[in-house]
């Protein structure tokens, strides 16, 4: 059974248009990251949460907002969506050593 | 600026030989450095790590060698195996926050 669920697998959004990746992890760790995969920069560090709080935050665009309505959950909200934000985007988590993360299988995103 | 990088995109070996694939980094401060392997269409996967106060870490197959002074590491898989097909990510941590190099797509030809 996947540990970290996903939420769509695959989505294409138009541009300006607003969609939300959902993350839910079952491995009762206590920190969540979104990481952002595309051809042009493989596996980039966007967002970090530890006790549904934000640790760190490596996304210039206000455009990003994750959401931890749960301790197991933390949503990542896009608004205006733009083709550049075209990417595969991962949740991942940890326990306490932020190099050991469990990733997600990703949620694929085409804008166009 | 990448801080962590790999120098092969790509690397193509036979069965049965040792694959070995290279990183360096450049923050001194990094002192954790996983690797990960990805397979097409799913999330990374950590395989093994090593500690910057360890020059070796062997585990199975996969071996990190790791130079502090030179500041690279390399992943040594022995014997390997059509099923080891796959990119390879090294990473390295810093204040929480993990860095990736670009990856190393590996393909063993049977």
């Amino acid at each position: 059974d996947p540990k970290i669920i996903q939420k769509p697998k695959y989505l294409v959004a138009v541009t300006g248009s607003e969609k939300i990746l959902i993350c839910e992890q079952y491995l009762g760790h206590n920190a969540m990251y979104w990481y952002r995969q595309s051809a042009k920069k493989p596996l980039e560090f966007m967002f970090s949460y530890s006790y549904q709080k934000l640790m760190d935050n490596q996304t210039a665009s206000s455009r990003f907002q994750p959401q931890s309505s749960k301790k197991n959950h933390l949503d990542l909200q896009i608004t205006a969506l733009k083709p550049d934000d075209s990417a595969t985007y991962f949740c991942a988590s940890s326990q306490e050593q932020a190099g050991q993360l469990y990733f997600g299988e990703g949620s694929k995103l085409t804008v166009l | 600026q990448q801080q962590v990088r790999q120098s092969s995109q790509s690397l193509t070996v036979w069965e049965g030989e040792t694959a070995i694939l290279n990183c360096s980094y450049e923050n001194s401060a990094f002192d954790y450095f996983p690797w990960y392997q990805q397979f097409p269409g799913e999330g990374p996967a950590l395989l093994i790590a090593i500690r910057s106060v360890s020059d070796k870490k062997e585990d199975g197959r996969f071996t990190i060698f790791f130079n502090k002074r030179e500041k690279n590491l390399s992943l040594h898989i022995k014997d390997s195996q059509p099923g080891d097909s796959a990119t390879y990510f090294c990473a390295a941590i810093n204040y929480n926050v993990l860095y990736f190099g670009s990856g190393t797509k590996l393909t063993v030809e049977p």
